[in-house]
């Protein structure tokens, strides 16, 4: 049972581009939340999403950034227009529809450097 | 709004030794969960160990438990026969009971195991 997957690991960003971050979660699983972690930080959750839902953005910023999970495919975060100071490791985790639904389990994060 | 204190933002251990990594967190619940999760420098999150506030049984996995103070707000982490591997930054967080929601994270504690 693969774990969770992000891709890309790794993404270069100039001011002004866009970021599209991909996130699927672990088989069975339909919650689908994002962190993100600056450096030398705590996680801070960012937006919770169920398939075609979005349960909870408190945690975004107003301008640029957005969320989704398709019926079908992973879930995209999207920031438009980086700046620098959107510089992070950005973490999506997952959690199961039925039983332990309070355990998150996260994917490897993808690390956002705009330049 | 729930708070999730980490006061140590640094601790060492040697090998085979025992340790206890502490958090304080602040909440009106009374039903919600707890976790400590696992950063190593691959910056994977790991979950390390979760408790069910109305469990009074502390939780243990393995080499990990926790002790568990409701009325005192207090969820520290014991390592028992510390390892190299177990050098990370270790994260507490708090999540509300009831449906899937977000985690609140402390700033966490980087632990470093020594020979």
């Amino acid at each position: 049972n693969a774990g969770v997957m992000q891709n890309p690991r790794h993404l270069v960003r100039r001011r002004g581009q866009e970021a599209r971050l991909r996130c699927s979660p672990m088989k069975g699983h339909s919650h689908v939340y994002w962190y993100r972690q600056l450096p030398e930080e705590g996680l801070k959750f960012m937006v919770y999403l169920q398939k075609e839902n979005i349960i909870d953005e408190s945690g975004m910023p107003k301008e640029r950034f957005s969320a989704e999970f398709p019926k079908e495919g992973p879930s995209i975060l999207r920031i438009q227009q980086v700046v620098r100071g959107d510089s992070a490791a950005y973490f999506c985790a997952s959690s199961p529809a039925q039983g332990i639904q309070e355990t998150q389990y996260f994917g490897p994060g993808t690390r956002l450097l705009v330049l | 709004a729930q708070t999730v204190t980490q006061s140590q933002p640094e601790m060492s251990v040697q090998e085979a030794e025992t340790v206890t990594l502490s958090c304080t967190y602040d909440t009106s619940e009374n039903n919600y969960y707890l976790f400590w999760y696992k950063q190593p420098p691959s910056r994977q999150m790991i979950l390390v160990i979760r408790q069910e506030a109305y469990k009074q049984q502390n939780a243990t996995e393995n080499r990990f438990s926790v002790n568990f103070q409701k009325a005192a707000k207090s969820f520290s982490l014991k390592i028992s026969d510390s390892q190299l591997g177990d050098t990370a930054m270790y994260f507490c967080a708090f999540m509300k009971s009831g449906t899937a929601s977000k985690l609140t994270f402390g700033t966490g504690t980087r632990l470093q195991v020594t020979l």
